[in-house]
């Protein structure tokens, strides 16, 4: 398995742009996490999913951020309108639930200027 | 409130010079440990977990981390830190029954040749 693949590795946007994140989990994990990184407030998660369940999203900053996961495979994260204070590290972590660690994806450096 | 803690914020060591990263947790019950790896430019990698057993968990490239679980903690060691240690190290935890990771601010450790 070729592991958590997430893409764009990076993005460059102007404000008020929409943007999404896309996530592919390792085949099999039924767990799905999305964190934000950055140096002021480090690891943050902010929604995670279960069986494609949205189980938690209390770490979603605000409305402009949505998050979906249409299948087993396959994971968005959406920010609408974007602002430069979103600027950050996203990583998209998958897993086969609470006893098995997570498996971090390479992140999407997200610039809003 | 719940929370991970990981009090050095920043820490800088010479080469061969041994190494212990404080983690601690506030949870409750059962709790699956685990502490990750960033290195500059990469996407967080386990290093070493513990979810039973013998507190002294042994992780990849001499890292090791001990479990005490009347003070709640949860430290990284290493006895000789190399250069190519330098990297931010996060602590995570689970709580059984839950599927979520939580995870302390990270440390940054900066070995020097």
């Amino acid at each position: 398995d070729a592991g958590v693949i997430q893409s764009p590795r990076h993005e460059v946007t102007e404000m008020g742009q929409e943007v999404t994140l896309r996530c592919k989990p390792i085949s099999g994990h039924n767990s799905l996490f999305w964190y934000r990184q950055t140096m002021m407030r480090g690891l943050e998660l902010l929604i995670y999913f279960n069986n494609n369940v949205p189980i938690d999203d209390s770490g979603m900053p605000e409305d402009r951020f949505s998050a979906k996961m249409p299948n087993a495979s396959f994971s968005t994260l959406k920010i609408q309108p974007s602002e430069p204070r979103d600027s950050a590290v996203y990583f998209c972590a998958s897993s086969l639930g609470a006893f098995s660690a997570a498996f971090f994806g390479q992140g999407t450096r997200l610039t809003v200027v | 409130a719940q929370s991970v803690s990981q009090h050095n914020h920043h820490v800088i060591l010479s080469e061969a010079a041994s190494l212990e990263l404080g983690c601690n947790y506030s949870y409750g019950g059962t709790v699956n440990l685990f502490w990750y790896v960033q290195y500059p430019g990469q996407h967080l990698q386990l290093l070493l977990k513990y979810f039973s057993g013998d507190p002294l968990v042994k992780g990849i490239k001499g890292f090791e981390a001990e479990f005490i679980k009347s003070k709640f903690s949860f430290n990284l060691r290493k006895p000789s830190v190399q250069w190519s240690d330098t990297a931010e190290y996060f602590c995570a935890v689970t709580q059984t029954g839950a599927n979520n990771l939580f995870f302390g601010t990270g440390t940054r450790l900066t070995v020097i040749p």
